[in-house]
């Protein structure tokens, strides 16, 4: 079965980019919408984006200015990256995969387990 | 700040029943289906409905989706021990461009 792993840095200083990527195995990449949601501490499910496997993005409009992510398939991975970042940017990072290969409404069915990312100097 | 309205907590004793309101707008619910997660601390959240009122695969029959307006619910029965978690509802939201939007979060609690 398909098992997503996020990783990254787990420290980033404010004003600089937090990047992390997640890795896809036991399945394809190239089918799906692939996302990005995190959880500050103390707060719930805040939804970041997504790509699809052909490349289309789709993100939060709050987040959006700051936001991109993009898709290698040759290494089955996808990646967040988000600039300038702030204390407010604390969280835990999901990535996930979606339940249906064609639509997204029907929400994310497979998640990986999460990785802490901390905004402090 | 989420458009979607939940209500912070719910409790239910053993082998009883609590529903989850999720309270929307035309954007997202009124026009798209709703999906359900649980999030248990420290672990990966699982989507434990899709499409109003479809359990995905493994998901047990004591839960249940409904969808009327702008307003969703989510019904556990049999409560059980193992359902105390952070329940959210979630939908795809038509403005802005279009984007993906999660409720408030509800606590359930197993008294």
């Amino acid at each position: 079965q398909v098992q997503l792993q996020e990783s990254g840095p787990g420290l980033v200083k404010p004003s600089e980019t937090l990047s992390l990527t997640c890795t896809v195995s036991g399945g394809s990449i190239n089918s799906f919408f692939w996302s990005w949601i995190r959880q500050p501490p103390g707060k719930g499910l805040e939804w970041i984006g997504y790509i699809y496997y052909s490349g289309s993005t789709n993100y939060n409009p709050s987040l959006k200015s700051r936001v991109t992510i993009s898709i290698d398939t040759s290494k089955s991975q996808f990646s967040l990256k988000l600039n300038s970042v702030t204390t407010a940017d604390t969280a835990v990072y999901y990535c996930a995969r979606s339940m249906a290969a064609r639509l997204y409404s029907y929400g994310m069915g497979v998640w990986g387990q999460g990785t802490t990312v901390t905004v402090s100097s | 700040q989420s458009v979607l309205t939940q209500p912070p907590s719910a409790s239910g004793t053993p082998g009883h029943s609590v529903t989850i309101s999720c309270s929307g707008s035309s954007s997202n619910i009124g026009s798209n289906t709703v999906n359900w997660y649980q999030h248990l601390p420290g672990t990966a959240p699982k989507l434990l409905m899709y499409s109003n009122n479809q359990r995905p695969s493994g998901v047990p029959d004591r839960f249940s989706g409904s969808k009327s307006g702008t307003s969703a619910s989510l019904a556990i029965s049999g409560l059980q021990s193992e359902d105390e978690a952070d329940y959210y509802c979630a939908a795809w939201d038509d403005s802005l461009n279009g984007h993906y939007v999660f409720g408030t979060g509800t606590k359930v609690t197993v008294l």
